[in-house]
C-alpha cells in the first residue's frame, strides 16, 4: 500500500525568502508518480508541481521547484522568494503505476500549512 | 468553461438521514475520485472510478456508497451508517489513473450534521 507523509503540521517563512516543505513516501512500486497541491482558505486544491519516479532531473514550476531524493524515497518542494499569497496549506500525493497493487488511487498526505509573514 | 460542479457548497444533515452530493465534470475524464477532508487534516480517499460503472473503496469507505453511471456524473452518498461525517468533501477528476495525471478539483460541499 501507498503511504505519504509530510512531517511538518505548520511553517512560518519571512516575505522573499525560501521554505522547504518535506514529503517522504513508501511504496514498493518502481513506477510513480509525486504531486503537490496548494489549498488556500477558500478550500480549493491548485496543482503546483509534478515529478515522475524515473525523471532524472528535480521538475521545476516557476518559483516551484521539487528535491527529489528517490534513494531516500523524499519529494520535498521548494518554494522561492515566498509571498504573503504563498500562505496556504500544501499537499503532497502520490500516483502508483499499472503495476502497483493501488493503481488508479491518488493518495494525499496530512498536509502543512505554511504562512508567509511580512 | 470545463471543470467539475459540486453541489451544494453547504449541506446540512440531520441524525440518521442519507444524504447524496453531487459531482459533475465536462471535462470529459475517465477517473473520479472522493475525498474527504477534516479541519486542519489531509484528504482521505473515500472512492474513486477509473471508469463507467466501475468504482473502487478508498481508505475510509465504510458509511458511503456512490455510483458511476456515467461518465460526467460521480455521486456520493453519505449514510446514516456513517459515525461523524461533518466534514469537507472534494471531488476530483483526471483524464485517467497514468502516472502524470493531475486532478482537478471542485469547490467542496461542507456537510454538518445537525
Amino acid at each position: 500500500a501507498q503511504k505519504i507523509t509530510q512531517t511538518q503540521p505548520g511553517m512560518f517563512v519571512q516575505e522573499k525568502e525560501a521554505v522547504t516543505l518535506d514529503c517522504t513516501y513508501d511504496t514498493s512500486d518502481q513506477s510513480y508518480g509525486l504531486f503537490w497541491y496548494k489549498q488556500p482558505s477558500s478550500g480549493e486544491m491548485i496543482f503546483l508541481i509534478y515529478q515522475g519516479s524515473y525523471d532524472e532531473q528535480n521538475a521545476t514550476e516557476g518559483r516551484y521547484s521539487l528535491n527529489f531524493q528517490k534513494a531516500r524515497k523524499s519529494a520535498n518542494l521548494v518554494i522561492s522568494a515566498s509571498q504573503l499569497g504563498d500562505s496556504a496549506m500544501y499537499f503532497c500525493a502520490m500516483r502508483e503505476g499499472a503495476g502497483g497493487t493501488s493503481y488508479g488511487k491518488l493518495t494525499f498526505g496530512q498536509g502543512t500549512i505554511l504562512t508567509v509573514h511580512p | 468553461d470545463g471543470g467539475i460542479t459540486q453541489s451544494p457548497k453547504y449541506l446540512f444533515r440531520k441524525e440518521g438521514q442519507n444524504v447524496t452530493l453531487s459531482c459533475e465534470q465536462n471535462l470529459n475524464h475517465d477517473a473520479m475520485y472522493w475525498y474527504r477532508q477534516d479541519p486542519g487534516q489531509g484528504l482521505r480517499l473515500i472512492y474513486y472510478s477509473q471508469i463507467v460503472n466501475d468504482f473502487q473503496k478508498g481508505d475510509i469507505a465504510e458509511g458511503y456508497s456512490v455510483s458511476r453511471e456515467k461518465k460526467e456524473s460521480f455521486p456520493l452518498t453519505v449514510t446514516s451508517a456513517q459515525k461523524n461525517p461533518t466534514a469537507f468533501y472534494l471531488c476530483a477528476s483526471s483524464i485517467g489513473a497514468g502516472l502524470g495525471t493531475e486532478a482537478f478539483f471542485g469547490q467542496g460541499t461542507r456537510l454538518t450534521v445537525v
